[in-house]
């Protein structure tokens, strides 16, 4: 397996506009978790899924946010708009257990200008 | 609101010197699990942890589980340059979602 992919690795946007995350979980995972990491609040939950259908979102930040799972192999994560103080890295992890071992992905680097 | 605290924070040292990392929580739980993230990666597992008291070992990385499955630590012997990373703790609660602590920053100079 190639484990979580995420795209883009990089992405930078000014400020207002629309941005669009994708994870690709490890087949065979239940579990989707959208992460959101700085040097100042560390590693943040911001949603997860399973079985493609959101379990918790109280860690999404505000209504600019959004997070969809149209099948168990594809999710997104939406910012529009976007804002300077969201730049951080993202990151997408699968797991078969929801307190279980977690794969990550490479991650987004998000940078809004 | 569990609570999960990493020591320290930020660690600098040279290479071949020994070092402990710490992880402890306010309650008690039923798995820790420790990962390592390198830059520009995700954090990767190193190992997991169930039973209080449990000590296992990963080459130079000895990981330690207490009696009361309240706090946990890691340490390296010997360690390395490519032991620079970034140490997470993260623990479950009856198999709930993983809590992580903030980490711990290492750096191993040559």
């Amino acid at each position: 397996d190639a484990g979580v992919i995420q795209s883009p690795r990089h992405e930078v946007t000014e400020m207002g506009q629309e941005v669009t995350l994708r994870c690709k979980p490890i087949s065979g995972h239940d579990y989707l978790f959208w992460y959101r990491q700085t040097m100042m609040r560390g590693l943040e939950l911001l949603i997860y899924f399973n079985n493609n259908v959101p379990i918790d979102d109280s860690g999404m930040p505000e209504d600019r946010f959004s997070a969809k799972m149209p099948n168990a192999s594809f999710s997104t994560l939406k910012i529009q708009p976007s804002e300077p103080r969201d730049s951080a890295v993202y990151f997408c992890a699968s797991s078969l257990l929801e307190g279980g071992t977690y794969t990550f992905g490479s991650g987004t680097r998000l940078t809004v200008v | 609101t569990q609570l999960l605290e990493q020591s320290p924070q930020f660690l600098s040292i040279q290479e071949g010197e020994n070092l402990t990392v710490y992880c402890n929580s306010s309650s008690v739980f039923s798995s820790l699990q420790w990962y390592r993230q390198e830059p520009g990666e995700g954090p990767v597992l190193l190992v997991t942890v169930v039973t209080g008291g449990e000590v296992k070992k990963l080459k130079r990385l000895t990981f330690q589980f207490g009696d009361a499955r309240k706090d946990s630590s890691l340490h390296i012997t010997a360690a390395q340059p490519g032991d620079t990373g970034l140490y997470l703790c993260a623990l479950s609660r009856y198999g709930n979602k993983l809590v992580f602590g903030a980490g711990t920053i290492l750096r191993v100079k040559s």
